[in-house]
C-alpha cells in the first residue's frame, strides 16, 4: 500500500501551544499535501511539498518532507481554537496526479 | 476564480434507488477526481479522469457504480442500484498538473453527503 499514514490520531493542546501532525508512507512520492478539513465542511489545501523539497512554510504553518524517512511533518505555531480540524496528508505518485489519503489527524485546540 | 462546484449538497435516498452526482471542476483544470469518504476516515480514489478520458477507475465498483465527463469539463457519477453501505461524502477535486503549467495542487468541492435508508 502507499497510503500515508498520520500520527498522532488525535492530539489535543492548548490555545497558544505548538502541534505537530506526522505522516509516514511506503513507496517513493512525486509530491505531498496537507489538508485540513472542519467538520461536515469540504478539505482545504494547505500545503504542497515536491520530493525535492526538505522544508516549506505557509504563515504557521511550516511543512518538513524526509525522502529518506518516509515521513512529513506538519507543524502548526501559535495554535488557535480555529485550528480545531482533522489535517489529512495525501501522498502524490504516478508524476505527482495521483494522491493517496491517510486516516488523519483529528486536532482539538481548547481555549 | 470560483472553486469546484458539486451538487446536489444532501441526498437521501432509500436502497435499491439510483442517484446522480453532478461536480463543476476549476475552469481549466484538466484532472478531475472522484472520492468517497466515510465517516473519521481519508478520502478514496473512486476516479481519475484527464480531461474526458478516465485514466484510473480501478477503485470504481462497477456493477453499480459509473461516471462520465463528456466534453472534459462537467463531470456526474452515477450509483445504480443504491446499497446503504453507499452512505457515505462524496468530493471531487480537479487540478492542473504540471506538464500543464499547473502545480499538481488538488482543488475539492464542498461534496455531496449522501444517506441512504
Amino acid at each position: 500500500s502507499q497510503q500515508g499514514e498520520e500520527d498522532p490520531q488525535a492530539l489535543s493542546i492548548q490555545e497558544g501551544e505548538n502541534a505537530t501532525m506526522n505522516c509516514s508512507y511506503k513507496t517513493s512520492i512525486n509530491n505531498l499535501q496537507w489538508y485540513r478539513q472542519n467538520s461536515g465542511r469540504g478539505l482545504v489545501h494547505l500545503i504542497l511539498i515536491r520530493s525535492n523539497e526538505r522544508e516549506k512554510h505557509s504563515g504557521r504553518l511550516r511543512v518538513t518532507l524526509d525522502t529518506s524517512k518516509k515521513s512529513s511533518s506538519l507543524l502548526i505555531t501559535a495554535s488557535r481554537a480555529a485550528d480545531t480540524a482533522s489535517y489529512f496528508c495525501a501522498t502524490g505518485y504516478n508524476y505527482g496526479q495521483n494522491f493517496v489519503f491517510g486516516p488523519g489527524t483529528r486536532l482539538s485546540v481548547l481555549p | 476564480e470560483a472553486g469546484v462546484v458539486q451538487s446536489p449538497r444532501y441526498k437521501i435516498i432509500e436502497k435499491k434507488q439510483p442517484v446522480a452526482f453532478w461536480c463543476n471542476p476549476i475552469s481549466g483544470h484538466n484532472t478531475l477526481y472522484w472520492y468517497l469518504q466515510n465517516l473519521g476516515q481519508g478520502p478514496e480514489l473512486l476516479i481519475r479522469y484527464e480531461n474526458e478520458e478516465a485514466v484510473d477507475d480501478s477503485q470504481l465498483p462497477k456493477d453499480r457504480f459509473s461516471a462520465e465527463r463528456l466534453k472534459g469539463v462537467d463531470s456526474t457519477l452515477k450509483i445504480q442500484p443504491a446499497e446503504l453501505g453507499d452512505s457515505a461524502v462524496y468530493l471531487c477535486a480537479s487540478s492542473l498538473p504540471q506538464w500543464a503549467g499547473g502545480d499538481d495542487t488538488q482543488y475539492f468541492g464542498p461534496g455531496t453527503r449522501l444517506t441512504v435508508l
